[in-house]
């Protein structure tokens, strides 16, 4: 258990939709990352907020955004759903910007149908 | 364009072989290469490599980097059904970001 806590676990919805993935970091951490891994791919990077700012994004469209909060837990938004949109959602917290000590929860599996 | 790509993408052992699993990367401004290890969902930390040539270890685990070649390996010895799972590999930018590769999916088998 790394005390990272994702929800929901599994989420379906349908094209067009707009879904929004929760996030508590680990406590003490004030960064946390958020990745896509499709089936039988890596983590693919979304973006990074740090101290409720913004502080790095992938090669993501603007209709995936986010949120962090002052207690540091985290919000992925994303607008008008694709199909190509399913997969496993993983959020990640840290101290900073040290990826040895990256703390992974268990994901949301979100399909897309 | 950054890649990170591991190989084999699947292997399948049996119980107390040793296995080798590589990973090879071209990403300008190197900072560091990790290695995760994800056995459900939640990727979990098994070494971080910034120097050529000195090995980490931990238990049956160790790994190893090569900066002038672009690789690592990732070594398990006397394996056990409780290695099954998918090993990562990621490389560091400068910019702290990860790029990961796709995975080798090990099973062990009894």
């Amino acid at each position: 258990e790394t005390g990272v806590t994702q929800s929901p676990t599994h989420l379906i919805k349908t094209r067009g939709q707009q879904v929004t993935l929760r996030c508590s970091s680990q406590s003490g951490h004030n960064t946390v990352s958020w990745y896509q891994q499709a089936l039988g791919q890596g983590p693919q990077f979304i973006f990074q907020y740090y101290r409720e700012e913004e502080n790095g994004r992938g090669n993501f469209p603007p209709r995936f955004s986010g949120l962090q909060f002052p207690n540091y837990s985290s919000e992925l938004n994303v607008n008008a759903l694709e199909l190509d949109d399913s997969a496993l959602y993983l959020c990640a917290s840290s101290l900073s910007d040290t990826n040895e000590k990256l703390f992974f929860g268990s994901g949301t599996q979100l399909s897309v149908l | 364009e950054d890649k990170v790509v591991q190989s084999p993408l699947s292997l399948v052992v049996h119980e107390g072989d040793t296995v080798t699993l590589n990973c090879s990367y071209e990403v300008t401004n190197f900072r560091s290469l990790l290695w995760y290890k994800q056995e459900k969902k939640a990727p979990t930390f098994l070494f971080m490599l910034t120097s050529s040539g000195i090995e980490k270890k931990s238990g049956r685990l160790s790994s190893i980097l090569d900066k002038k070649e672009l690789f690592s390996i990732l070594n398990i010895t006397a394996t056990q059904t409780g290695d099954s799972a998918i090993y990562l590999c990621a490389v560091e930018d400068s910019n702290y970001q990860l790029i990961w590769g796709a995975g080798t999916k090990l099973i062990i088998k009894p």
